[in-house]
């Protein structure tokens, strides 16, 4: 089955730039999403369609998708920005996560 | 706006029944497949399946045909996830989420209800 896989933990300075990296085979030649959830909440869509903001999503949220990699990078990252984050992708019609990646703001 | 209302907490014994409801506002509920999602304590998100809620017609991920049911009441814009002989490992929390489709059999989920925590314990 594919898989997605992400880097357990992410550490960053306020004001800084993080990368959060999402490996899978070819996952270039599919669209990936991203998600933030926060202690006690719900998942919530921060990128679809590999670099595709929703509404209300702040600007320093942005992606890439390409070969075997996707990234979310958030620039300028604020406190408020300190969650897990979750990659997603599809594969033969099969929703796929991956393992999740901790991002804390220090 | 859209929005998705789940059913509230479950504390279940092994070898019960638990049915958790997903009330969607906001949109027409049949343009969009429902999906489910499970989190178990600590852990990452698992997708369980979706339903048509056009032709209420199932798709259920490995790991989750036999005890699982998907279902729909389209009148009250409502799906729901039943799960039948209850085990301690069924013990976390199930959201379900719209799934906005793209193309090639893909889209995104958005938005999610807000989970239910169900608890398996004797």
């Amino acid at each position: 089955s594919y898989e997605l896989t992400q880097p357990p933990s992410v550490s960053v300075s306020p004001g800084q730039t993080a990368s959060i990296t999402c490996s899978g085979d070819k996952l270039g030649g599919k669209s990936a999403c991203w998600y933030q959830q926060k202690p006690g909440q719900s998942p919530v869509l921060v990128i679809y369609q590999d670099t595709k903001r929703p509404s209300g999503i702040p600007e320093r949220f942005s992606g890439s998708n390409s070969g075997n990699t996707a990234t979310l990078t958030i620039s300028g990252t604020q406190a408020m920005d300190e969650a897990d984050y979750y990659c997603q992708a599809w594969d033969s019609s099969t929703a796929v996560f991956g393992g999740g990646t901790k991002l804390t703001v220090l | 706006q859209v929005q998705l209302v789940q059913s509230g907490s479950e504390l279940k014994k092994p070898g019960a029944s638990v049915k958790v409801s997903c009330k969607a506002s906001g949109y027409t509920f049949t343009s969009y497949a429902m999906n489910w999602v499970r989190q178990a304590p600590g852990q990452g998100l698992e997708w369980m399946g979706w339903i048509n809620t056009n032709t209420g017609n199932p798709t259920y991920a490995q790991g989750f045909t036999g005890r699982f049911v998907f279902s729909l009441d389209t009148s009250v814009s409502t799906a729901y996830l039943q799960i039948s002989s209850l085990k301690a490992e069924d013990t976390a929390v199930y959201y379900c989420a719209r799934l906005v489709p793209a193309a090639g059999n893909s889209g995104w989920f958005d938005p999610w209800g807000q989970g239910t925590l169900v608890t398996v314990s004797s």
